[in-house]
């Protein structure tokens, strides 16, 4: 079984819908990230959370909100979706030892029309 | 403002040679970096990584090299593979801001 698991796989919404995009994980990580990915910009980082009460922005948080139900669960929110928040949304996890390698989930492609 | 780039965005070569994957940053206060690998319809998966007291770490077939005077990043793939065929993604951290590049897609031709 995967280790970060996102749901659902694949969304299509229309303009003002409201969103969740949902992260679990079973590594038994503290900290959890959403990403989301643009052609040719790479991951950008929207919200982090290195534990369960902690919740930080990340680059570019406006229009998205978080929360994280439990150590293994993060839920991305989009509260009412518009056309550019179309993306691949990816969520990931990490340990926060020395080496900090993130373990990605395989991705929710959002279309927002 | 502080970046993330790649000096290429696509690199082909022919199986089973060397490939060297180029990676410029412009923090000079990340003292973390990490190559990861996406191959399509997946998420990144990470390959290696080297901090910013090092200026070379390999792995298995990989190798990365950090040069901080020029604030420049490389991967190398020793007898490239076609599995080895997905874009690869430097990423630089400094603190808690993990900073992803756009990614260079190696095609490798058989």
């Amino acid at each position: 079984d995967a280790d970060v698991t996102q749901t659902p796989r694949n969304r299509i919404t229309k303009t003002g819908k409201r969103i969740m995009l949902e992260c679990s994980q079973t590594k038994g990580h503290d900290r959890m990230y959403w990403y989301r990915q643009d052609p040719g910009l790479g991951l950008r980082l929207i919200y982090y959370s290195f534990d369960v009460k902690d919740i930080n922005k990340g680059e570019i948080s406006d229009g998205y909100s978080v929360s994280r139900q439990a150590q293994a669960k993060f839920s991305l929110s989009l509260e009412s979706a518009i056309p550019n928040q179309t993306a691949l949304y990816f969520c990931a996890t990490s340990s926060g030892q020395v080496v900090d390698e993130q373990f990605f989930g395989p991705g929710t492609r959002l279309t927002v029309l | 403002g502080e970046s993330v780039g790649l000096h290429l965005p696509t690199l082909s070569v022919q199986e089973g040679d060397n490939s060297i994957i180029n990676c410029a940053y412009s923090n000079s206060a990340s003292d973390y970096f990490i190559w990861y690998k996406q191959e399509s319809g997946k998420g990144p998966q990470f390959i290696i990584d080297i901090r910013s007291n090092m200026d070379k770490r390999q792995g298995q077939r990989v190798t990365v090299l950090l040069n901080k005077t020029v604030k420049h990043l490389s991967l190398q793939i020793a007898a490239t593979q076609p599995g080895d065929s997905a874009v690869y993604f430097c990423a630089e951290n400094n603190r808690h801001d993990m900073r992803f590049g756009a990614g260079t897609r190696l095609t490798v031709k058989p």
